[in-house]
């Protein structure tokens, strides 16, 4: 079974810090992996989209990163701001086969608050 | 352009009452979808469409129905409420497949909907 585990489940630092969330799956076949963030009260929105080729993406102060031969991402955020509390859901694509569901996993989300 | 809409924001329901979201998109997308979120799990796959007149189950199709009449509209239908279904439902949309290449969905602000 497909499956996308995100840790940690919560986290809390200060404004200006940096932090990394990471997400490991087992989805196969791979597609490629996303990273949203999730405002309170609100729909996810994309940040970055990896494929099987790409190492590394960066999304002003967000930067992903996928290890497909360990099936490991992390989203690291640099010098944080008040506006990056939110809940990032890591979210992986199966290769779609045809007929069925839409092939996305979705994992839990990491809650981040940032403090003042 | 609004991207994708959702009505209500807000509604709850009597156990056996019937009600109908609303979710409209004006990008002209062809492929709409419809989740649930669960405090602390993961989204769900509900319904998904892949043009007007087209629909298929997901993961989670028990008790609720769609229908996709046009492009723009794919509401979704709860016949007989349950405590079960108390949960957010987002819509979202892509212009193809959401697993295919790196595709981006775009997401409602949600329905969040108390079944009692």
């Amino acid at each position: 079974k497909n499956q996308v585990e995100q840790s940690p489940q919560s986290l809390i630092i200060l404004e200006g810090k940096n932090c990394t969330l990471q997400c490991n799956y087992t989805v196969s076949p791979f597609s490629n992996l996303r990273w949203y963030k999730q405002d309170t009260g609100r729909g996810p929105v994309s940040l970055t989209i990896m494929t099987f080729s790409e190492n590394t993406k960066s999304n002003g102060r967000y930067t992903a990163t996928l290890d497909a031969d360990t099936k490991q991402s992390s989203l690291h955020i640099t010098a944080s701001q008040l506006s990056d509390s939110a809940s990032y859901i890591c979210v992986v694509s199966a290769l779609h086969s045809g007929g069925g569901a839409d092939g996305l996993t979705f994992g839990k989300g990491t809650h981040l608050i940032i403090q003042p | 352009n609004a991207g994708v809409t959702q009505t209500p924001k807000f509604r709850i329901l009597k156990i056996g009452q019937s009600m109908t979201l609303q979710c409209a998109q004006d990008m002209n997308h062809n492929y709409m979808y419809w989740y649930r979120q669960d405090p602390g799990m993961g989204l769900k796959l509900i319904y998904y469409s892949v043009g007007a007149g087209i629909t298929d189950k997901g993961e989670v199709p028990n008790g609720y129905n769609v229908s996709r009449s046009t492009t723009e509209d794919f509401p979704l239908r709860l016949e007989l409420a349950a405590p079960s279904q108390t949960s957010v439902y987002f819509c979202a949309s892509s212009y193809s497949e959401a697993w295919g290449g790196a595709n981006v969905l775009t997401f409602g602000a949600g329905s969040r909907l108390t079944v009692l």
